[in-house]
């Protein structure tokens, strides 16, 4: 059964980076079936994709954080992370990772999600 | 970019009753569109992809339709388990943009 688990600080100073992992368990990241993705959710608010990344290293970014985000694959720890650099306290969500379908697009498998609060 | 709308943003629905949910995109996305229903403190589960092909385990009181711009989720008879806010996204073109979601209530 595919899962996937989002890690990383719970809090983050503003100015700082921004850092979570997602670990893949079930399903290999190499697989040429999907890519993989983030999206977050500020508190009472909707959901946002931030970005994905295939195995190969191919990534697609929101044009609206491009200039700050960073999406990365490590194959052999079957995982995938995010750098967000530069945050403020609009970056405050929960942050999900998911799996997308490379030939559809939609996200079937997702995280149960990661808390990320940016505060001095 | 493509950006998607939904109506309404709430809708109050008594259980048993149908509940129509919207979906308009600002230019066509053939039929690239997912809904989601998210409930509070979990991850949002998938419904439905390429419009009206229901994910694994979705009840078939749960449909979906529509093409280019214009899209419904329908509910033919709410249950408690039901009631959630509901995302569509198109996937035609990158980003992958969600709608603003409904929020589906008790009335």
């Amino acid at each position: 059964q595919q899962q996937l688990r989002e890690s990383g600080p719970g809090l983050v100073k503003p100015s700082e980076t921004l850092s979570l992992t997602c670990t893949v368990s079930g399903d290999s990241i190499s697989s040429t079936s999907y890519y993989w993705g983030w999206i977050r959710q500020p508190p009472g608010k909707g959901l946002e994709w931030l970005g994905s990344i295939y195995s190969s290293g191919s990534t697609y970014y929101s044009p609206s954080l491009r200039s700050r985000l960073t999406i990365s694959v490590d194959s052999s720890k079957n995982q995938f992370s995010l750098n967000l650099n530069s945050v403020t306290a609009a970056d405050t969500a929960v942050f999900y990772c998911a799996r997308q379908s490379r030939l559809l697009g939609y996200m079937d498998v997702w995280g149960n999600g990661t808390t990320v609060t940016v505060s001095s | 970019e493509i950006v998607m709308t939904q109506s309404p943003v709430t809708l109050s629905v008594s259980p048993g009753e149908r509940a129509t949910l919207s979906c308009r995109a600002s230019q066509s996305v053939s039929s690239d569109l997912a809904w989601y229903q998210q409930k509070p403190g979990q991850a949002p589960r998938l419904l439905f992809y390429d419009a009206s092909t229901r994910a694994t385990g979705i009840p078939a009181r749960f449909s979906g339709s529509g093409s280019e711009t214009e899209f419904t989720l329908t509910i033919s008879s709410l249950q408690s388990a039901d009631f959630a806010v509901y995302y569509c996204q198109q996937y035609n073109q990158w980003p992958g943009a969600f709608g603003q979601g409904t929020k589906v209530e008790i009335k």
